[in-house]
């Protein structure tokens, strides 16, 4: 099974460029997430799915869109990258809410 | 006060001893808890759920303390691959609120 699949894995931007990291999940999952990781700090949460058309935003959303027109495809659009937004972006997905999440390998995201 | 503490670490243990790690969560009406582990550069992977009464697979043991919003997890008899960042993770409204993990190297 593919699980989860995130792409690209690695992406170096310059600012003011906008992009769309892609996740896509095989497992019919209707809650999907996506994160950031700084170093030395835990996941934060950018927006979230409980299932298809419905978004929300999370602990830091700005900066970032999302749409969830399918199940299985949560990509997350950066509007206008900016150099604080150079992280480690993992996107996840759950059956339901309330269950374990199962990550993709991440996107590492550079901003110059 | 942040919504999921964890021991700062890093602990460093040599190999066969057992070490406990400790969270707490804030959100009194958290509904799910969970223990991921984290290799270098790499994505968090599901450890363990926890559950209410406890739960145990193989070395690993979390215990739920919902009245004192407290999460453990122990790991006995360490192997150097346990080395990882280990998160906890407590679920409620929505969202998944992540600690910021505790860094372990087990030691040869």
């Amino acid at each position: 099974n593919a699980g989860v699949t995130q792409t690209p894995k690695f992406q170096v931007l310059k600012t003011g460029q906008s992009m769309t990291l892609q996740c896509a999940q095989d497992m019919n999952h209707e809650y999907m997430s996506w994160y950031r990781q700084d170093p030395g700090m835990g996941l934060r949460l950018i927006h979230y799915s409980v299932g298809a058309g419905i978004t929300d935003q999370g602990e830091v959303p700005n900066g970032y869109n999302v749409s969830r027109s399918t199940t299985e495809d949560f990509p997350l659009r950066l509007l206008s990258a900016a150099p604080s937004q150079t992280s480690v972006y993992f996107c996840a997905s759950s059956l339901k809410g309330n269950q374990p999440q199962h990550f993709g390998d991440g996107t590492r995201l550079s901003i110059l | 006060r942040k919504e999921v503490e964890q021991d700062p670490g890093p602990f460093n243990v040599p190999e066969g001893a057992t070490v406990a790690f400790n969270c707490t969560y804030s959100n009194s009406a958290s509904q799910s808890f969970f223990w991921y582990r984290q290799d270098c550069r790499k994505e968090p992977k599901l450890l363990m759920s926890v559950y209410s009464s406890g739960n145990e697979d193989g070395r690993f043991t979390a215990q739920l303390n919902r009245a004192s919003q407290y999460i453990s997890l122990l790991i006995r008899d360490s192997k150097l691959s346990d080395s990882a960042t280990y998160l906890c993770v407590v679920y409620y409204g929505q969202n998944f609120v992540f600690g910021p993990g505790t860094r372990l190297s087990v030691l040869p």
